[in-house]
């Protein structure tokens, strides 16, 4: 059973501050991965999509990798603003049009 | 619209009592996802729907969740005899069916049983 583990719950980091969101998974053999943003008592919008066969993607200020071998993606997100606080959940898909299995979330706080 | 919709945004139920939870995916996405989100977690698939077929519903927690796709487009999720259990926010996504294409999801339903 694939689980999907983000660590730590809770982060809180001063405005300007590069940082660096971790995401974990079990099972390697993944499809894709996406990277949501969710802010409080909205859905989910998503930032990133990264196909099994890459290695990056970005957009703007976000960079998301995968390492698919060692089960792990981060979230780099360059020059942070208080804009950025919000939750950042990553999930992944097991075949083409399957569930994705989300990790908690990682709740960002950025301080001005 | 241009998203995924979903209505109400908001149901207060008595328990007990059967609910009904709607979803208008993107236009012309074929697939179509239920997930549930309990507060401080990430959401829980429920059910996925490609066309009107349910081509996975092994996250329905019981019999008591159904839902139905009868044309393909808009989705239903039923809940009946509610528990206080069932209190959560229901998400609602969809994608075009195109393999490993995104899912972009709702706004979401805030049930609460009480």
């Amino acid at each position: 059973k694939q689980e999907v583990t983000q660590i730590p719950a809770a982060l809180s980091v001063p405005e300007g501050e590069n940082l660096v969101l971790n995401c974990s998974f079990t099972d390697s053999a993944i499809y894709n991965l996406q990277w949501f943003r969710q802010d409080p008592g909205k859905g989910l919008t998503s930032l990133l999509l990264i196909q099994s066969s890459q290695r990056e993607q970005t957009s703007g200020r976000l960079n998301a990798s995968l390492d698919k071998s060692s089960g792990r993606s981060t979230l780099y997100i360059a020059a942070s603003q208080p804009g950025d606080s919000a939750t950042y959940l990553c999930a992944v898909r097991t075949g083409a049009n399957s569930k994705l299995t989300f990790g908690k979330g990682i709740t960002l706080s950025v301080r001005p | 619209g241009a998203g995924v919709s979903q209505t109400p945004s908001n149901k207060v139920t008595e328990k007990g009592k059967y609910v009904e939870l709607r979803c208008d995916p993107i236009s012309g996405h074929t697939a179509l996802y239920w997930y549930r989100q309990s507060l401080g977690q990430g959401p829980e698939f429920l059910i996925y729907f490609q066309g009107t077929g349910a081509a996975d519903d092994s996250g329905l927690p019981n019999d008591r969740f159904f839902a139905v796709r009868p044309e393909g487009s808009v989705s239903t999720l039923k809940i009946q005899r509610t528990e206080r259990g069932d209190s959560a926010v229901y998400l609602c996504a969809s994608s075009t069916g195109t393999s490993g294409s995104p899912q972009y999801f709702g706004p979401g339903t805030r049930l609460t049983v009480t």
